[in-house]
């Protein structure tokens, strides 16, 4: 399986301000997924996101809020843009393997404060 | 209506005693997974199955492909085994379906 390293794990922002979430994977993956997991919730898909090229959004989620950038096959970062206490969540990101399945990364917790 | 229901949503169990979490889906699948969450939000993979039975340990999974169910099975459960218990589905064509999860508790 596919080994994920997600940073920051944690972090504490001020409302309006806008932070970077890393994933970098130990091997070149097609599939790689960002997710947001909202207090006593499952897991919401927000975006796929595609070496090259835009990342696909999914209902609800838009690129202006949550860009993505996907520069190789090893490496993912999510933004969250101007912050509002309704973004505190954890996000994560995962990939696919086939085969394997699904690897996650340790998560990011945010809270916005 | 999700396309992935799992049942039950909460589940407190004794030490030892044998567990099951149930999933249903309507949707055809290519594979179908079975993962564990812990209170500090890290993600497990327990299994993928596309067809029969597979046994980690403690755990089984199952799935049975015409009725598009699958059930996990914990047996001699432990209190390390308290988590979110989350079923997820692929289908052809990349899609994937998350259930809700099953929150277990094991008491001592």
């Amino acid at each position: 399986s596919a080994v994920i390293s997600q940073k920051p794990s944690r972090d504490i922002c001020q409302r309006g301000t806008s932070l970077t979430i890393q994933c970098q994977v130990d091997s070149q993956v097609t599939m790689m997924f960002w997710y947001r997991q909202q207090p006593g919730q499952s897991l919401t898909l927000i975006a796929t996101a595609n070496q090259g090229s835009e990342a696909t959004y999914e209902s609800g989620f838009v690129i202006d809020k949550f860009p993505i950038s996907r520069p190789n096959l090893t490496f993912s970062t999510l933004t969250v843009s101007n912050m509002s206490p309704e973004d505190s969540s954890i996000y994560l990101c995962s990939v696919w393997t086939d085969g394997y399945g699904y690897t996650f990364g340790s998560g990011t917790r945010l809270t916005v404060v | 209506k999700n396309e992935v229901e799992q049942s039950p949503q909460n589940l407190t169990a004794q030490e030892g005693e044998f567990i099951t979490i149930n999933c249903s889906y309507s949707v055809g699948i290519s594979a179908l997974h079975w993962l564990q969450q812990h209170p500090g939000g890290g993600i497990v993979s327990l299994f993928m199955l596309s067809s029969g039975k597979k046994k980690h340990g403690r755990l089984i999974a199952t799935i049975n492909i015409q009725e598009k169910h699958s059930s996990l099975h914990i047996t001699a459960s432990h209190p390390r085994d308290s988590a979110v218990y989350i079923c997820a589905v692929k289908r052809a064509g990349n899609q994937f379906y998350f259930g809700t999860g099953t929150s277990l508790t094991v008491i001592p």
